[in-house]
C-alpha cells in the first residue's frame, strides 16, 4: 500500500517554463487537496477535489490549474512559473471531505521541492 | 486566512521532559487535528479531536480542547530525541466548504 506518492521528489525550472506536478494515491479517497509551504507561512490550500470530475479553488489557486478525471489522480500544473512559486509541495487525500461532519484525516505525500530561477 | 495559531512557535527542551503546545483558532469547529512533519518529510496525522470532546489520548500524546476558549493543547510526555519535529494543528472548520485549514507550526527540538 504506497499511500499518496508524488513525483517528481525535486524540480528546477526556469521563469516561463510549465510542469505538472503528479500525485496518486491507491486508498480510494475521494477527497485530494493540493498546499504549498512556505517558511513562516505554514501550509497554504492551493486547490482541492471532493471527487473525480469535482474542483475548486482554496486559498491561493493563481497561477495553478487541476484536474480530476479519475479517483486515483490529482495533478497540479504551473502554466507559467514564476520565482514567486518557489515552494514546497504537498499533495494530500482523505477518505471524506472537511466539513463533511465525519473524520477527515488527511495523508499526505513526501511533498515535490520546486525552484523557479 | 490562518484559522489555527499555534504557540509558542519554537520550543526546545531535555529528554524526558514534557512538551505542551497550544493552538487557537477563531470559528467553530467540526474537529481538531495536530499532525507531525519530520524535516523534509510530508505531514503525518497524530490525533483528532471532535467539537463535542474535551481530552483524548493518544500514547504519549494528551490533546484537550476548549471549545469556549477556541483553543487546544497538546501534550507529549517523556519526550524522546525522535519527537524533534514540527508540530502543526488543523482546523474542521463548520461551514467551510470543504477545507482544513493549518495553522504556520511549532518546531519542537528535543535535546539528547
Amino acid at each position: 500500500n504506497a499511500g499518496v506518492t508524488q513525483t517528481p521528489k525535486f524540480q528546477v525550472l526556469k521563469t516561463g517554463q510549465s510542469m505538472t506536478l503528479q500525485c496518486a494515491q491507491d486508498m480510494n479517497h475521494e477527497y485530494m487537496s493540493w498546499y504549498r509551504q512556505d517558511p513562516g507561512m505554514g501550509l497554504r490550500l492551493i486547490h482541492y477535489s471532493v471527487g473525480a470530475g469535482i474542483t475548486d479553488q482554496g486559498e491561493v489557486p493563481n497561477g495553478y490549474n487541476v484536474s480530476r478525471s479519475t479517483t486515483e489522480d490529482f495533478p497540479l500544473r504551473l502554466l507559467s512559473a514564476a520565482p514567486s512559486q518557489t515552494s514546497v509541495y504537498f499533495c494530500a487525500s482523505s477518505y471524506s471531505r472537511p466539513g463533511s461532519g465525519t473524520k477527515n484525516i488527511q495523508y499526505f505525500g513526501a511533498g515535490t521541492r520546486l525552484s523557479v530561477l | 486566512s490562518q484559522q489555527g495559531e499555534e504557540d509558542p512557535q519554537a520550543l526546545s527542551i531535555q529528554e524526558g521532559e514534557n512538551a505542551t503546545m497550544n493552538c487557537s483558532y477563531k470559528t467553530s469547529i467540526n474537529n481538531l487535528q495536530w499532525y507531525r512533519q519530520n524535516s523534509g518529510r510530508g505531514l503525518v496525522h497524530l490525533i483528532l479531536i471532535r467539537s463535542n470532546e474535551r481530552e483524548k489520548h493518544s500514547g504519549r500524546l494528551r490533546v484537550t480542547l476548549d471549545t469556549s476558549k477556541k483553543s487546544s493543547s497538546l501534550l507529549i510526555t517523556a519526550s524522546r530525541a525522535a519527537d524533534t519535529a514540527s508540530y502543526f494543528c488543523a482546523t474542521d472548520e463548520m461551514g467551510a466548504n470543504s477545507k482544513l485549514t493549518f495553522g504556520k507550526g511549532i518546531t519542537l527540538s528535543v535535546r539528547p
